[in-house]
């Protein structure tokens, strides 16, 4: 079935460093892919997604690229801050069949002063 | 303010009881969705709902119900079969089947359930 792949955390980094969050994913056909973010206490909420190969999502400074030959969508973002602590999942969306989203295991960010 | 509200927050079960969470919308969203949150395993489907009166199991639905009498709710029951119901869980919402081509689910803050 559908799935996604997600590095494992928590990934613990100073103010102002270079983030990379890996995700590959592993689909029958073509998928939307989506970034979510929890922050502590909180639900889950929309980050950014791309809808189709080479796309890129942004948005709060976060980026993603939809890379349909490697099958991947990892999340960077050049500067992070404090306030970007929280836990962020990646998902997919098939464009046939189950109308819901599949999800990874989720990666804790932790940013540190 | 147009949310997700989900209820309780925290409760306690005793093993063999029944108990049903609450979760209500007033996005006037036609799908809803039942995900059920453990450490280390993202987020796993349980149930959702696309329309009133109409619902799909998900990935994980032994051992749990649901109902969608209304556009607005969509209860879960977490009954006495379900081996290990110590999890958080979160409800979330979306326009429906057009809408969800946007990816764009709404959640609520979660219910934490344990059993003792």
């Amino acid at each position: 079935g559908d799935s996604v792949t997600q590095m494992e955390g928590p990934v613990t980094l100073s103010e102002e460093a270079c983030l990379t969050i890996n995700c590959t994913y592993t689909a029958t056909g073509y998928p939307s892919l989506f970034w979510y973010v929890q922050y502590p206490g909180e639900g889950l909420q929309l980050l950014l997604k791309a809808t189709k190969a080479d796309d890129k999502g942004s948005n709060k400074g976060f980026e993603a690229t939809y890379r349909k030959e490697t099958t991947s969508f990892h999340l960077e973002k050049g500067s992070v801050q404090v306030s970007d602590s929280a836990v962020y999942f990646c998902a997919l969306l098939m464009d046939t069949g189950r109308r819901a989203l599949t999800f990874g295991s989720g990666t804790r960010l932790q940013v540190q002063p | 303010d147009g949310g997700i509200t989900q209820s309780p927050k925290y409760l306690f079960r005793k093993e063999g009881q029944n108990v049903t969470l609450s979760c209500e919308q007033n996005l006037n969203h036609d799908a809803m969705y039942w995900y059920r949150q453990d450490p280390g395993q993202g987020l796993r489907l349980i149930y959702y709902s696309q329309i009133v009166n109409d619902f799909q199991k998900g990935d994980i639905a032994e051992g749990y119900s649901v109902s969608r009498e209304k556009k607005e709710s969509f209860p879960l029951t977490v009954t006495s079969a379900q081996k290990n119901p110590t999890a958080f869980y979160l409800c979330a919402s979306s326009m429906g089947a057009a809408g969800l081509s946007t990816g764009e689910l709404f959640f609520g803050e979660g219910s934490r359930l344990t059993v003792l």
